[in-house]
């Protein structure tokens, strides 16, 4: 079966650095793009950015880029989303999904799979 | 703010269809493939629809997509109650080299 497994809830205070993972299982997680995915409470999904663990080519939204870093090691089928400095903003549920793109330039990227998500709350 | 645009809402009755848009541009809709996505509440987001109008395995063919120019629609048929959740489509956008989602509708069933 494929499938993605997050990390646990995380409670930071702001400033405080975070790192949450995702890892798959039941495919070859090197061939395939990881995305990850904000929703903030109540509001709707937005984009951060996309990893692909073979060669670790990664794109970030506009929004997202400078403010976290996405990585991932495919020696343990792992991914990861992180944060330097924590902000009160950054509390939200946060998604890892499986991408996949048959056309080879991202045109018809869609993400297949979801891990559960990662709840980050940032309060003092 | 999302670069494609759905109505906040939608509904019907039971049985009946149902019909969310999502409107883009030529640097996304008009050049790349249109997804759909389901979010039941508390839950992750399902692929619905993707490359425009494909089906996953498991989803029923009660759900169906298409594209025309930079709008796409997701028409769910036979309503039921159980489609009582939010509908997000999303595409990869040139421009901003980077994935967009839709402002996201939520569908009641009446």
């Amino acid at each position: 079966e494929v499938q993605l497994v997050q990390s646990g809830a995380e409670v930071k205070k702001p400033g405080e650095s975070l790192k949450i993972s995702c890892k798959g299982s039941g495919y070859s997680f090197a061939t395939y793009w990881i995305g990850w995915v904000r929703q903030m409470p109540g509001k709707g999904l937005e984009w951060m950015g996309i990893i692909y663990p073979g060669d670790s080519d990664t794109r970030y939204s506009p929004s997202f880029q400078g403010q976290v870093t996405i990585s991932a090691d495919k020696s343990i089928s792992t991914a990861y989303l992180q944060w330097s400095s924590l902000k009160a903003s950054d509390t939200a549920m946060y998604y890892c999904a499986r991408g996949y793109d048959s056309s080879g330039y991202l045109y018809s990227y869609y993400m297949d799979v979801w891990g559960k998500g990662t709840t980050v709350t940032v309060s003092s | 703010q999302s670069v494609l645009t759905q109505p906040p809402s939608a509904s019907g009755t039971p049985g009946q269809r149902v019909t969310i848009s999502c409107s883009g541009s030529s640097s996304n809709i008009g050049t790349n493939t249109v997804n759909w996505y389901q979010q039941l509440p508390g839950t992750a987001p399902k692929l619905l629809i993707y490359d425009n109008n494909q089906r996953p395995s498991g989803v029923p063919d009660r759900f169906s997509g298409s594209k025309s120019g930079t709008s796409a629609s997701l028409a769910i048929s036979g309503l039921q109650s159980g489609d009582e959740v939010d509908y997000f489509c999303a595409a990869w956008d040139d421009s901003l080299n980077g994935y967009v989602f839709g402002t996201g509708t939520k569908v009641t069933v009446l």
